[in-house]
């Protein structure tokens, strides 16, 4: 099953922020966020491990609350480089060992 | 160079056809995967490979076969084409401790 991410698209302008969501119907031990730029392979951003700990990139943030199911993706000020496609999935594999990521969220951010 | 390498970056195919993905990494690490990629479904998982005789079926897999012919080397095979299976494909790798992803540059296929 898919984790369900919201929303399915948001524009900025630069310098304002973003939250991106990432819930998930089946217990999560870890939360992993990719980013993918157009017409390039996605890329690791972070880990979120279970205990809340989170681990950053750029003015990139999120939170993690295992006993939700969800995750956050927070983008602040955001740049123009924080455009492209988020993904978030499950950092450890589950039971059957497979790694599915959420539909995506597409962030636009315009000068 | 690139650490996950597939080949070849693009390939135009006609239904019917059988084609194979290939997919070298040089990271070193026991995990592979193959993914597809459809406008507004994100990556969907098709196959995965914990090591040279564990290979598993993802979400998607009907349509398609693969090999691990090395721990380096990961194959996904299109025994038929079919026009609905155009899309991006990615393969990946992970080291099974974090299991943070590493993706190829992906090949995008398109079946006529």
């Amino acid at each position: 099953q898919q984790p369900v991410q919201s929303p399915q698209a948001v524009i900025l302008r630069e310098g304002e922020d973003a939250v991106i969501n990432c819930s998930s119907s089946k217990a999560l031990y870890s939360v992993h966020w990719y980013r993918q730029k157009h017409g390039e392979a996605p890329v690791f951003l972070m880990i979120l491990l279970k205990g809340g700990e989170q681990k950053g990139h750029e003015k990139i943030s999120a939170s993690f609350n295992e006993k939700k199911q969800q995750s956050s993706l927070y983008l602040t000020a955001s740049q123009l480089s924080y455009s492209g496609t988020y993904f978030c999935g499950p950092g450890r594999t589950d039971s059957w060992g497979k790694l599915q990521f959420g539909a995506g969220t597409q962030v636009v951010v315009t000068p | 160079d690139a650490d996950v390498t597939q080949t070849p970056r693009n390939r135009i195919t006609k239904t019917g056809k059988r084609i194979m993905l290939e997919c070298s990494q040089t990271k070193g690490h026991d995990r592979m995967y193959w993914y597809r990629q459809d406008p507004g479904l994100g990556l969907r998982l098709i196959y995965y490979s914990f090591d040279v005789k564990d290979i598993n079926k993802g979400e998607i897999s009907d349509g398609y076969s693969v090999s691990r012919q090395a721990q380096a080397k990961f194959s996904l095979s299109l025994e038929s084409a079919i026009p609905n299976q155009t899309a991006l494909y990615f393969c990946a790798t992970s080291d099974g401790a974090e299991e943070k992803l590493f993706f190829g540059s992906g090949t995008q296929l398109s079946v006529l």
